[in-house]
């Protein structure tokens, strides 16, 4: 168990429809990070928040956005969707301090959710 | 470019049998080196890391890799696989630990173990 929680865990919907996907952190680890993972791109690192800002955008498409807020939780919100869309959703955390000691480079996975897009 | 490759999409082993998964690297800055295991239903899960140092690492699981510079590889070993073994492994190139954002993913190698 890394310590990190997804839910759902798997979700059909169909296409033109939004969802939200919501990601708990490690107890402590400011950053999260949100990754998208399917068959033909592989992992596509897609946004990561540190202490509720965002810090740094990856492959994220404008119909998605992301948040996380005081608790530091974080939801991935993905509007419009289309067939392609349908992927594992992987949300990660890390301690995250801007340099120096502490930092272990390791990235906390949670168990994804499933998104299927009809 | 950037890029990390990991040759073998699948690779079948018999249990208790050594393994060597390959990932070769094209990187312009110091490398930090990861190795991720993801196994099914499950997310990646940290086998072993190198910042510096001794460039043999060991790791969890009975698992090490070892870095050459000199033909910028990170091969994952194992000296007797198990059945709980079959997953997917991933290497993971980036430019600090504490940027884990700019990390590059190799495209994952599937590891199936024969009874």
């Amino acid at each position: 168990d890394s310590g990190v929680t997804q839910t759902p865990k798997h979700l059909i919907t169909a296409t033109g429809q939004r969802v939200t996907l919501r990601c708990s952190p490690r107890s402590g680890d400011l950053s999260v990070y949100w990754y998208q993972q399917s068959l033909d791109q592989g992992l596509q690192f897609l946004i990561q928040y540190y202490n509720g800002e965002e810090r740094a955008k990856g492959n994220i498409l404008e119909r998605f956005s992301a948040q996380q807020f005081p608790d530091l939780h974080s939801e991935l919100n993905l509007s419009s969707l289309e067939l392609g869309d349908s992927a594992l959703y992987f949300c990660a955390s890390s301690p995250h301090r801007t340099s120096g000691g502490g930092n272990t480079g390791e990235l906390f996975f949670g168990e994804g959710s499933r998104l299927t897009v009809l | 470019a950037q890029s990390v490759t990991q040759p073998d999409i699948h690779i079948t082993v018999s249990e208790g049998a050594s393994l060597e998964l390959r990932c070769n690297y094209s990187y312009g800055a110091t490398p930090y080196l990861f190795w991720y295991v993801q196994s099914p239903g499950q997310g990646l899960q940290l086998l072993l890391k190198y910042f510096s140092g001794d460039t043999l690492v060991q790791g969890i699981k009975g698992f090490e890799a070892e870095f050459k510079r000199s033909q910028s590889s990170f091969n994952l070993r194992k000296p007797s696989v198990h059945w709980s073994d079959a997953a997917e492994y991933f290497c993971a190139v980036g430019p600090a630990p504490h940027s884990n954002y700019q990390l590059i993913w190799g495209a994952g190698t599937k590891l199936i173990i024969k009874p």
